[in-house]
């Protein structure tokens, strides 16, 4: 089954303590996302990667890292999370930069950070 | 002031209602025109997508883009109560920015029976 898996699905952890949330597609996508989903924001990108070791920011990139040493995983790491960085986060992934093609998503991390 | 700004409702209708879901755009470059629809708990999925002005019908639904007017919409019809999602007009601009989609705020639809 074509998935997009994340993990974990949610996490409670305080500022200051790195984290890193994982993010894999079976699909051999070429281009894979990820967003933050705030109330009333909508969704952000906040990196992406258009292949393996090409990533670029997103709108909202400040605080988090990425690295794609692998097609199938996009990890987002947190070195060292704060409140505003509450949200809904999604990995995304799709064949390539057409953004017609469907995008898929992963079923969502909720992270709260005390 | 938003790129894309969207209605975030909620949207409460009749089952069999026709639901009329909109954006309106400041940017003129966006030539690609996409809804997503999102299911509680779940990440979105793409429904529909357009490029440049038009129509585009797929079975109950229909994307309607009017560039002159930055103004985008999606039309359902018979809408059923598996029709209840929260919708999400994306947008992209082509040139340096392809592949790059700016997401409106998503509208929140509830369709009973």
């Amino acid at each position: 089954e074509a998935q997009v898996t994340q993990n974990p699905r949610y996490l409670i952890t305080v500022t200051g303590k790195k984290l890193t949330v994982t993010c894999s597609q079976n699909m051999n996508h070429e281009y894979m996302s990820w967003y933050r989903q705030d109330p009333g924001l909508g969704l952000r990108q906040i990196y992406y990667s258009m292949n393996v070791e090409v990533t670029d920011k997103g709108d909202v990139p400040e605080g988090y890292k990425v690295s794609r040493k692998e097609k199938r995983n996009f990890p987002l790491i947190l070195e060292s999370p704060s409140p505003n960085q509450t949200s809904l986060y999604f990995c995304a992934s799709r064949w390539d930069r057409d953004p017609t093609q469907p995008q898929h998503f992963g079923d969502g991390t909720r992270l709260s950070i005390l | 002031q938003k790129e894309v700004e969207q209605d975030p409702g909620p949207l409460s209708v009749p089952e069999g209602a026709i639901v009329s879901l909109n954006c309106t755009y400041s940017n003129s470059a966006f030539q690609y025109f996409m809804w997503y629809r999102q299911y509680s708990r779940k990440g979105p999925e793409l429904l529909m997508y357009t490029y440049s002005s038009g129509n585009k019908e797929d079975g109950r639904f229909t994307a309607q883009v009017d560039k002159s007017s930055k103004y985008i919409s999606l039309f359902i019809r018979d809408s059923q109560p598996s029709d209840s999602a929260t919708y999400l007009c994306a947008m992209d601009a082509g040139g340096t920015s392809y592949g790059k989609l700016t997401f409106g705020q998503g509208t929140i639809l509830t369709v009973h029976p």
